[in-house]
């Protein structure tokens, strides 16, 4: 199983853009880089899932660099409303057998300050 | 869409109890999973379905724990006897075949306190 390294926390402004960065040493070919979104109370969220280079959607972007070793989640102009715990997954997005990699970290924990 | 159903929200019960927690996936996903979450260690998968069988239950922490899926629209997670250690918030979500399995939506949850 891949193993993922992310901060526990961080802190940022209103306004700002904020990036997360996660280690994922032992990534294999057939995995995907997956960040789910979590607020008290709630379930998980996914927010956005790439292999490789840059993903974008209405939410955040995704940046993978070429080895694929780490993966920076890119929240741009945070609101309080993102103060959230956000984990990074990486496992075999299409291969049904290996729900199992699907594991969730300790996550981290971002506070958006006003 | 109605999204994945939980009931209870909430359940408090004494030690030795039974408990059922129930889950009603989104129509048309094929993939049901079942996981536990605790400050001490996070989010843990439990067990999964595909098209109502058990694919994977090497999570179920020990035989007081059993997952049923008798139609697509139904799951049960039951606990006999409940220990107070097994207090924690349970997530059911589902995912849809041919699509990405780590694009998972969770419920809300159901928070147990076993006392």
């Amino acid at each position: 199983l891949a193993k993922t390294t992310q901060p526990i926390s961080m802190d940022s402004y209103e306004g700002q853009e904020v990036n997360i960065t996660c280690s994922h040493n032992n990534i294999a070919t057939n995995d995907y880089i997956t960040w789910y979104q979590q607020f008290p109370s709630q379930g998980p969220r996914f927010i956005i899932q790439g292999y490789k280079t840059k993903v974008t959607n209405e939410v955040a972007s995704l940046f993978i660099p070429a080895d694929r070793k780490s993966s920076t989640l890119s929240l741009p102009r945070v609101s309080l409303s993102d103060t959230a715990v956000y984990y990074c997954l990486v496992g075999d997005a299409f291969s049904s057998g290996s729900a199992r990699q699907l594991t969730f970290g300790s996550g981290t924990q971002l506070t958006v300050l006003p | 869409d109605a999204g994945v159903i939980q009931s209870p929200r909430h359940e408090v019960t004494e030690m030795g109890q039974e408990v059922t927690l129930r889950c009603k996936p989104i129509s048309g996903h094929d993939y049901l999973f079942w996981y536990r979450q605790t400050m001490m260690r996070g989010l843990e998968l439990l067990i999964y379905f595909n098209n109502n069988v058990p694919i994977d239950d090497s999570g179920m922490p020990e035989d007081r724990f059993s997952a049923k899926m008798p139609n697509a629209s139904f799951s049960t997670l039951k606990i006999q006897p409940s220990e107070p250690r097994d207090s924690a918030v349970y997530f059911c979500a589902s995912s849809r075949a041919g699509g990405s399995y780590n694009e998972q939506f969770f419920g809300p949850g159901t928070r147990l306190t076993v006392l």
